[in-house]
């Protein structure tokens, strides 16, 4: 069974960092690439960034370039979000999404998320 | 910057209704249109992907349609879980955004 665990998220204050990490299970993880989707409360979803199963190539957001960056760990079959700079607008839920395939951001299973507030 | 929108925004609908939503995207993305399903306080479900191929294990009264700018998703004969909120989102450029959402709910 394939399994999404999110984990990380928490309170922040206006202009700190947050490590995000999402432990992958029941799937080749380094065929598949994997995104990062929010959702503000009450708000439509978001997508946030994407890396490809290899992680050589990502892809942000206009509103989180520069500030957030995602990573993967094959090895332990871990993707990781640091985000840093952080503002309110940055206030989700934060999805982890495995790849229908090694590229692109058609995601197919999401984690249940983990929530990020950050607040002055 | 490419922009999708959705209609309608809301709708409200009866079991066993069909029920169509749009989607438009202000460039042209080939069929790459996927949707997604969000029943309340649950993570989104794929439903369809490159504009009408049904996700594995998806039931068939769902079904994609469109090309170019205009994408539709129909569902045919609405079950009770299918009260919930619907996406659209491209993946023809790097910035894979999602529409604003439909929300299905019912009449």
């Amino acid at each position: 069974e394939v399994q999404l665990l999110e984990s990380g998220g928490g309170l922040v204050q206006t202009g700190g960092s947050l490590r995000l990490s999402c432990a992958a299970s029941g799937f080749t993880f380094t065929n598949c690439a994997m995104t990062w989707v929010r959702q503000a409360p009450g708000k439509g979803l978001e997508w946030v960034s994407t890396i490809v199963g290899s992680g050589g190539t990502t892809y942000y957001a206009d509103s989180v370039k520069g500030r957030f960056t995602i990573s993967r760990d094959n090895s332990k079959t871990t993707l990781n979000l640091l985000m840093s700079s952080l503002r309110a607008e940055d206030t989700a839920l934060y999805y982890c999404a495995k790849g229908r395939g090694e590229f692109g951001a058609t995601v197919d299973v999401w984690g249940r998320g983990t929530t990020v507030t950050v607040s002055s | 910057d490419i922009q999708m929108t959705q209609s309608p925004s809301s709708l409200s609908a009866s079991v066993g209704d069909i029920v169509t939503i749009t989607c438009r995207a202000s460039q042209y993305m080939s069929t790459y249109v996927n949707w997604y399903r969000q029943k309340p306080g649950k993570a989104p479900e794929l439903l369809v992907y490159s504009g009408s191929s049904l996700q594995s294990g998806v039931p068939s009264r769902f079904s994609g349609s469109g090309s170019g700018t205009e994408f539709s998703l129909t569902i045919n004969s609405l079950q009770p879980e299918d009260f919930a909120t619907y996406y659209c989102q491209q993946s023809y450029t790097t910035q894979f955004t999602f529409g604003p959402g439909t929300k299905v709910d019912i009449k």
